[in-house]
């Protein structure tokens, strides 16, 4: 069985240019959900995919944006990348939707300089 | 928006003692609370899935429990070993079925050879 695998470990980017961020879910999960550990908080949710559909969000401007593929394997895209933006981005799959149980992947640093 | 609280912010302890650390949570709203233990570079890892008040959870030298009334999750570590070094984190599920999880900003525990 393999994990949840992110990519890439490490990104530096400059104010204002745009990001994507990759995840590979665990095998048989189909819902993926994203979060943002800034320094010193706890993950927090930006939204979940379930079946290629954005399935919840929470508090996070439209510049933050996600696609999932047909191998439920996703993608976060953020546009206009501002240095608040610098931190940890989670990935965690899960069974199903309404799964509480979550696998997370390791994390992609994000720097925004 | 709920706040999750998880106290101390980080913990200093010599191989062999034992420790806890408390994640506290509004008991109004209350489904399910999960720990995490995080090493560093590691993705975070699922240690207990809490939902009933008075559970306890054991697994090894960590074991946790769970009053809902009052709003609290302790987790206990025997006879800390420096692998037990991570960082501890609680998220909440807050009833009404959210699969949402609001995480507290984690214990950092290091345990000193």
């Amino acid at each position: 069985e393999t994990g949840v695998t992110q990519s890439p470990t490490h990104l530096i980017k400059t104010r204002g240019q745009q990001v994507t961020l990759r995840c590979s879910s665990q095998s048989g999960h189909n819902t993926v959900s994203w979060y943002q550990q800034a320094l010193g908080q706890g993950p927090q949710f930006i939204f979940q995919y379930y079946r290629e559909e954005e399935n919840g969000r929470g508090n996070f401007p439209p510049r933050f944006s996600g696609l999932q593929f047909p191998n439920y394997s996703s993608e976060l895209n953020v546009n206009a990348l501002e240095l608040d933006d610098s931190a940890l981005y989670l990935c965690a799959s899960s069974l199903s939707e309404g799964a509480y149980e979550q696998y997370f992947g390791p994390g992609t640093r994000l720097t925004v300089t | 928006i709920l706040n999750v609280e998880q106290s101390p912010q980080s913990l200093h302890v010599q191989e062999g003692d034992s420790t806890n650390f408390t994640c506290s949570f509004p008991s109004s709203n209350f489904y399910a609370l999960h720990w995490y233990r995080w090493e560093t570079a590691k993705s975070p890892e699922a240690l207990f899935v809490m939902t009933l008040n008075g559970d306890e959870k054991k697994k090894g030298r960590i074991s946790a429990t769970l009053n809902t009334k009052e709003g609290y999750s302790y987790l206990y570590i025997k006879g800390s070993q420096p692998e037990d070094s991570a960082t501890y984190l609680c998220a909440l599920h807050a009833s009404g079925g959210s699969y949402i999880p609001t995480f507290g900003r984690g214990t950092s525990l290091i345990v000193h050879p």
